[in-house]
C-alpha cells in the first residue's frame, strides 16, 4: 500500500447524499484509477486520469465522478445518482503500461 | 473488448505442496499481463508481471507464471505452498487497443490448509 493513501477507511452515506472519497500518492505516477470491488467480484473500473486536468469514464462511471487538479489527488465523489453505492473503493496509480499500485481502500455503506 | 477468465472460485492445497491459480485471457494485440493478491479488507499486491521476452517470470513471495501464447493463458504457480499464502489473487489484462485500460479477472480464493 505505500505510497497511496486513501480516507477515510470507513464510509457511512445516508439516502440522497453525496460523499467523496480521497486518493492520494506521492509516487510521482502521472496515471490514477479508481475501481469498485464487490462481493465475489473482481475489480471494476469506475474513472480513470492519465494526465492533470483529464479523465475519462471507466466501465461503470454513472453516478460517479472525479476531478484531476493535482498530479498526486484523484478523489472521488459518489452522488445520490448511483444507486446500489455499497462497496469497496480502490485507487490505484502507475506509470505508463507498468504495474499499478493500490491504496488500502475505503469500505462505504448506506445507511 | 479484452476479458480474464479465472474458472475456479476457490483453491484449496495443503502446505507444502505445489499451488496453481489458473488464468486465461481474450485481448486484441500484444497482450500485457499481471498478477496481484489481495488480504482481507487490504488493496491488491503486485505479484509479477509479463510483458515480453522470457515466457516464464519470477515474482515476488515465490510466485512465478507462465505465458502460453497459443493456449492465451498465464497461470500463477508456487511450487511449495504457505499458509500465509491463503488470500485472493486476481489476474489482469491490459492492451494498448483498450486505451491502456487494465481488465481483471472475478478472482481465486486461495485456502492453504495446514
Amino acid at each position: 500500500d505505500g505510497g497511496i493513501t486513501q480516507s477515510p477507511k470507513y464510509l457511512f452515506r445516508k439516502e440522497g447524499q453525496n460523499v467523496t472519497l480521497s486518493c492520494e500518492q506521492n509516487l510521482n505516477h502521472d496515471a490514477m484509477y479508481w475501481y469498485r470491488q464487490d462481493p465475489g467480484q473482481g475489480l471494476r473500473l469506475i474513472y480513470y486520469s492519465q494526465i492533470v486536468n483529464d479523465f475519462q469514464k471507466g466501465d461503470i462511471a454513472e453516478g460517479y465522478s472525479v476531478s484531476r487538479e493535482k498530479k498526486e489527488s484523484f478523489p472521488l465523489t459518489v452522488t445520490s445518482a448511483q444507486k446500489n453505492p455499497t462497496a469497496f473503493y480502490l485507487c490505484a496509480s502507475s506509470i505508463g503500461l507498468n504495474e499499478q499500485f493500490f491504496g488500502p481502500g475505503t469500505r462505504l455503506t448506506v445507511l | 473488448a479484452q476479458s480474464v477468465a479465472q474458472p475456479e472460485d476457490q483453491v484449496n492445497v495443503a502446505e507444502g505442496n505445489p499451488l496453481t491459480v489458473k488464468c486465461t485471457y481474450s485481448v486484441s494485440g500484444n497482450p500485457y499481463l499481471f498478477w496481484y493478491v489481495q488480504y482481507p479488507n487490504r488493496g491488491l499486491q503486485f505479484l509479477l508481471k509479463y510483458i515480453t521476452g522470457d515466457n516464464l517470470v519470477k515474482g515476488s513471495y515465490g510466485f512465478e507464471a507462465e505465458f502460453n501464447k497459443s493456449q492465451t493463458s498465464f497461470h500463477l504457480k508456487k511450487p511449495s505452498a504457505l499458509v500465509s499464502d491463503s488470500a485472493l489473487y486476481f489476474c489482469a489484462v491490459l492492451a494498448q487497443a483498450a486505451g491502456n485500460k487494465l481488465t481483471f479477472g472475478g478472482g481465486t480464493r486461495v485456502l492453504v490448509k495446514p
